[in-house]
């Protein structure tokens, strides 16, 4: 079975912080994807990476950036933390990036930016 | 450029009735069709997926789906609800050539009374 783990399920950050959220998976994937889920609002794409050292902008990219220095391994980074990110992120993987892939998800980090 | 709709945020059901949950895409090239469920506190996990094989497509814990292309619909249903069910439902899109990038449906959460 894939797995997909995130190195915390709950933050408590302060408000101008730098946060790192890791994601590893174990299968060999190639795309690797960090999404924010708020209520209402479904998922919506941060970034994602096809490959390593590659990504690419999703929809709401604003405020973050990502690092893939090696396949297993995609971070999501929070230059400055703002109350505003506070939300649920989720991370997932995919065997290729191509269409009709099954996501793979990780059981999310609950953020919260005081 | 793909897109999803759930219309209805929340459903209920009593157990043993008709689980229908309703899901429209748009998508300008054929495209791959996904339901992911999300139970409380964990990540996302695939349910069932189109990828133009057989139009009806049966997934775990006795869901299926029927794509219609005239319709632009892919409503996942069960014919006899269980507890266990509540969740919250996604129904996702992706197209080929969009390296593997889904876009997702706002969810539906499904509560099944006694």
């Amino acid at each position: 079975d894939v797995k997909v783990t995130q190195s915390s399920r709950y933050l408590v950050k302060r408000t101008g912080e730098k946060v790192f959220l890791e994601c590893v998976q174990d299968m060999d994937h190639e795309n690797m994807f960090w999404y924010r889920q708020d209520p209402g609002l479904g998922l919506r794409l941060i970034y994602f990476s096809y490959d390593v050292k590659m990504k690419e902008k999703g929809d709401i990219p604003e405020g973050y950036s990502v690092s893939r220095e090696k396949k297993e391994r995609f971070s999501l980074i929070l230059e400055s933390a703002s109350t505003n990110q506070t939300s649920m992120y989720l991370c997932a993987s995919s065997l290729r990036p191509q269409g009709g892939e099954t996501q793979y998800f990780g059981p999310g980090t609950r953020l919260l930016v005081l | 450029a793909q897109s999803v709709t759930q219309l209805g945020s929340h459903v209920s059901v009593s157990e043993g009735a008709l689980v229908l949950l309703r899901c429209n895409y748009s998508s300008s090239v054929p495209p791959y069709l996904f339901w992911y469920v999300q139970y409380p506190n964990q990540g996302l996990q695939l349910l069932l997926k189109y990828t133009s094989a057989a139009t009806l497509v049966k997934g775990i814990n006795g869901f299926e789906a029927e794509f219609k292309k005239s319709e632009t619909s892919f409503h996942l249903t069960k014919p006899s609800a269980h507890m266990s069910d509540a969740a919250e439902y996604f129904c996702a899109v992706s197209e080929g050539g969009n390296a593997g990038k889904s876009t997702f449906g706002d969810g539906t959460t499904l509560t099944v009374k006694p």
